[in-house]
């Protein structure tokens, strides 16, 4: 079945420690999103890429980082883990970038950094 | 700066019509999208606006207002599975995604 996968689905991690968030799509979709989703606010996206090769930093990026080797894979990097990197972590995918078209969502990571 | 606002949580009855409202200030507009959201899924997109009116996709209809900053979603004939968050998101003049916190909405017998 064509979607999107994330791996893990939840994880609970020392602070201090370093994560990899993995996210797997076989959508053959160019553009490729990072979102956070925290109770009471909106989904904020935090790294983008439009295609292959290429990444941009969207509204929360800093203590993370990623990258786009190829069309199907975005994982989500986090350096050293801080307490409110505490999250619901969620992938997605759009034909093109630019933002016009859907955004396919994965199932999530739930983190807890203790 | 920029700012979606919708209602926190509605409640509703089955079988009754529900219209939950979307007011936004952004920097430029190039789109408004609504998401449909279950308690520990993904968002998955129920429409796109970017003209003024009303476009309907069976029960669910969504309205814009580029003029007022405004839109809703209309959904008729609930029913028990339309409990759910419905995300509102407006694509900035960068056309970057800004989203609203949600509305939740309960769905009673």
């Amino acid at each position: 079945i064509a979607g999107i996968t994330q791996a893990p689905t939840s994880q609970i991690l020392a602070a201090g420690r370093r994560m990899t968030l993995r996210c797997t799509q076989d959508m053959r979709h160019n553009a490729m999103y990072w979102y956070r989703q925290d109770l009471g606010l909106g989904l904020r996206l935090i790294h983008y890429s439009n295609t292959a090769g290429t990444t941009g930093k969207g509204e929360v990026p800093d203590g993370y980082s990623v990258s786009r080797a190829n069309t199907d894979d975005f994982p989500l990097t986090l350096a050293s883990a801080v307490p409110s990197q505490t999250s619901v972590y969620f992938c997605a995918s759009s034909r093109a970038g630019g933002g016009t078209d859907t955004q396919y969502f994965g199932p999530g990571t739930r983190l807890t950094v203790l | 700066g920029q700012n979606i606002d919708q209602p926190t949580e509605m409640t509703a009855t089955e079988g009754a019509i529900v219209q939950i409202n979307c007011t936004y200030q952004t920097s430029g507009f190039n789109g408004l999208f609504w998401y449909q959201q279950h308690a520990g899924e993904a968002p998955t997109f129920l429409s796109y606006n970017v003209l003024d009116g009303l476009e309907e996709k069976g029960r669910f209809s969504s309205f814009l207002s580029r003029s007022k900053g405004y839109s809703y979603l209309l959904l008729k004939e609930l029913q028990m599975k339309d409990s759910a968050s419905y995300l509102c998101a407006v694509l900035d003049s960068n056309y970057q995604l800004i989203w609203g916190a949600g509305t939740k909405l309960i769905i009673k017998p």
